[in-house]
């Protein structure tokens, strides 16, 4: 089955604790992003990648990294996490040339 | 230029009723426009999409109206029905680049 995995699905850390929430698909897709969901806000994109070792800052960057040294995995680390960081992530991918984005299943991150 | 305002925030319809959900956007460079429907506890899933060469497309009781000269599209529900409960997302973007959302749109449908 074509999916997206992405992993922890429900997080509660304290400020400043290193996490990673990694993301997996199996669709073999060049392009992999991380999106924030935050009421009224709709979907933001805090990073992409359009292929193996190729990232770039999306809307929302700051206070994340990304690695993409495979390219079905698309981890999403936070160094030094802070409450405003506090979301529902959403890591997706999709063919380099398509148009439509598949969606994990999302990974509630509380910060207090 | 790069925003897609989505309205509105939430809406409320009765079973058998019509939903309609508005987006507008301002970059004219945009080809593609798709919704994605999201269930609680689930990630967003591609509802339906259209190309601003056509001004209507269909898919069973789902309808996205595009009025090209006013950049606007929004979806129409047609015989809402209480398991279309979801939020709505609709989306932007140009052929291979980066999809913009709107702000989403949670809708209930009361039995």
């Amino acid at each position: 089955e074509a999916q997206v995995t992405q992993n922890p699905r429900y997080l509660i850390t304290v400020t400043g604790k290193k996490l990673t929430v990694t993301c997996s698909q199996n669709m073999n897709h060049e392009y992999m992003s991380w999106y924030r969901q935050d009421p009224g806000l709709g979907l933001r994109q805090i990073y992409y990648s359009m292929n193996v070792e190729v990232t770039d800052k999306g809307d929302v960057p700051e206070g994340y990294k990304v690695s993409r040294k495979e390219k079905r995995n698309f981890p999403l680390i936070l160094e030094s996490p802070s409450p405003n960081q506090t979301s529902l992530y959403f890591c997706a991918s999709r063919q380099h040339s398509g148009n439509t984005i598949y969606f994990g299943e999302g990974s509630w991150l509380t910060v207090v | 230029q790069q925003q897609v305002k989505q309205s509105p925030q939430s809406l409320i319809v009765q079973k058998g009723g019509i939903s309609i959900i508005n987006c507008a956007y301002e970059n004219t460079a945009f080809d593609y426009f798709p919704w994605y429907q999201q269930f609680p506890g689930k990630g967003p899933a591609l509802l339906i999409a259209i190309r601003p060469d056509v001004s209507e497309k269909k898919e069973g009781r789902f309808t996205i109206s595009f009025n090209k000269s006013a950049k606007q599209f929004s979806l129409h529900i047609m015989d809402s029905q209480p398991g279309d409960s979801a939020t709505y997302f609709c989306a932007a973007s140009m052929r291979g680049g980066k999809l913009i959302f709107g702000q989403g749109t949670t809708l209930q449908v009361k039995p």
